[in-house]
């Protein structure tokens, strides 16, 4: 089956600092991946959509320039929280999808879980 | 309109018997109705999924059933297990649109499953 795997999977920073999470497809070609929040004991929030080698579509209320986006190939996906902030801490889950099945089902990540001090 | 509503919000369920999730959404342009099972700690994973133009799938001790003129779909888990405690969402998507197959989420319902 199609694995999806995230980097790292828990990481604790201070406040201010920057932090880079990475997504990769490792069996298939991802033309599209999805980023997603997840508070405690609460649903998934998508963050924004990136597509490989176009800018990402952020949903309402995300704030493209906190959480900065890079889809370089159809393999990887990072989101860059910038100048993080306690409030931000959360866990953050990718998915990828690919349009070379009829379904075009979307296959999550692990997730990496961001402690913020 | 692009609301999916899950219920129950959680579930005891004891050993062998019939757990059921249900969802109902509201955006009639939805087409593909995944569910995901998702352990603490860990990613979503993919359940089981149907389109709207059967009434029912079944994989194992899963089924879905879809009532397309409710706007409902509902998991059903025969002969439930203790391994089978997790938060279990429903989730819709357009996948005709160029948007890229978001997915809307349910709330979650958080099964759990006695000895």
């Amino acid at each position: 089956g199609a694995v999806v795997s995230q980097h790292p999977s828990r990481v604790i920073c201070k406040s201010g600092t920057s932090v880079k999470i990475e997504c990769r497809s490792l069996d298939f070609q991802a033309t599209t991946m999805f980023w997603y929040r997840q508070f405690p004991k609460q649903s998934l929030m998508l963050m924004a959509t990136s597509n490989e080698g176009s800018k990402a579509t952020y949903e309402q209320g995300v704030e493209k320039d906190k959480f900065l986006i890079n889809h370089a190939s159809l393999t990887l996906s990072t989101l860059t929280v910038t100048s993080a902030h306690p409030e931000d801490s959360s866990f953050y889950i990718c998915s990828a999808g690919t349009s070379e099945s009829s379904t075009d089902t979307q296959y999550f990540g692990p997730g990496t879980r961001l402690t913020v001090l | 309109q692009q609301q999916v509503k899950q219920s129950p919000q959680s579930l005891i369920v004891q050993k062998g018997g019939i757990s059921i999730i249900n969802c109902a959404y509201e955006n009639t342009a939805f087409d593909y109705f995944p569910w995901y099972q998702q352990f603490p700690g860990k990613g979503p994973a993919l359940l089981i999924a149907i389109r709207p133009d059967v009434s029912e799938k079944k994989e194992g001790r899963f089924t879905i059933s879809f009532n397309k003129s409710a706007k409902q779909f509902s998991l059903h888990i025969m002969d439930s297990q203790p391994g089978d405690s997790a938060t279990y969402f429903c989730a819709a998507s357009n996948q005709e649109k160029s948007s890229g197959d978001k997915l809307t989420f349910g709330t979650g319902t958080r099964l759990a499953v006695r000895p």
